[in-house]
């Protein structure tokens, strides 16, 4: 079993819905969750980070950890054609700006459809 | 301000052949690191460096080399090209050890033949 799972998607959605996007762990060492998202032929950018469990939001994003059952989550409401990417879980030990020591999931990739 | 900048942005090499990928930032992070990005395997840490003469190996480090002489330039090195190293590397800088955020370069293509 992969250390973080995240589902393969690809996911296409009409403008305006509501997006859940997932990503399982194994690793209950994980204490730093976070969220990037990747325009094609571009880096990774940081969209919403989370210490341990709880909910945190940003506009239109909501970032959640649910650490008693190892699942984040990112929601992202009123979708727009300009969210389309390709979303990746992170998580880490220590706060990853350390040593950058992060693990990845394998990325979603996101149609939102005018 | 030009952030994390990576060079070349393509690349193709032949079995066997060496190349160095540059990576530079001008924000004065101490931390920097080397990801590469494959279909269906997400990012994995290859190299990573704390500071100034400081380097540690990651997940994926088997293949290349890594120098930290100066804050600003960490260069990742194929020391002989195989077919398995064909995939996109990414460059990445932090600069807050208690914080999260880290600024990703564009991405070097490579691909062996």
């Amino acid at each position: 079993q992969k250390e973080v799972e995240q589902d393969p998607g690809p996911l296409s959605v009409p403008e305006g819905a509501i997006v859940s996007l997932n990503c399982t762990y194994s690793n209950s060492a994980f204490q730093y969750f976070m969220w990037y998202r990747q325009y094609s032929r571009k880096g990774p950018e940081l969209l919403m980070y989370t210490y341990s469990s709880g909910n945190k939001e940003d506009g239109r994003f909501t970032a959640q950890v649910d650490k008693s059952s190892k699942y984040i989550s990112l929601f992202i409401r009123d979708s727009q054609p300009s969210d389309s990417a390709t979303y990746l879980c992170a998580m880490s030990v220590l706060p990853s700006g350390a040593n950058s020591k992060l693990t990845f999931g394998k990325g979603i990739t996101l149609s939102v459809r005018p | 301000n030009a952030g994390v900048t990576q060079t070349p942005k393509f690349q193709v090499l032949k079995t066997g052949q060496s190349m160095t990928l540059q990576c530079a930032q001008d924000m004065n992070h101490e931390y920097m690191s080397w990801y590469r990005q494959d279909p269906g395997m997400g990012l994995r840490l290859i190299h990573y460096s704390v500071g100034a003469g400081i380097t540690d190996q990651g997940e994926v480090p088997n293949g290349y080399n890594v120098s930290r002489s100066t804050t600003e330039d960490f260069p990742l090195r194929l020391l002989s090209a195989a077919p398995s190293q064909t995939s996109v590397y990414f460059c990445a800088s932090s600069y807050d050890p208690s914080g999260n955020t880290i600024y990703f370069g564009e991405g070097s293509w490579l691909t062996v033949v």
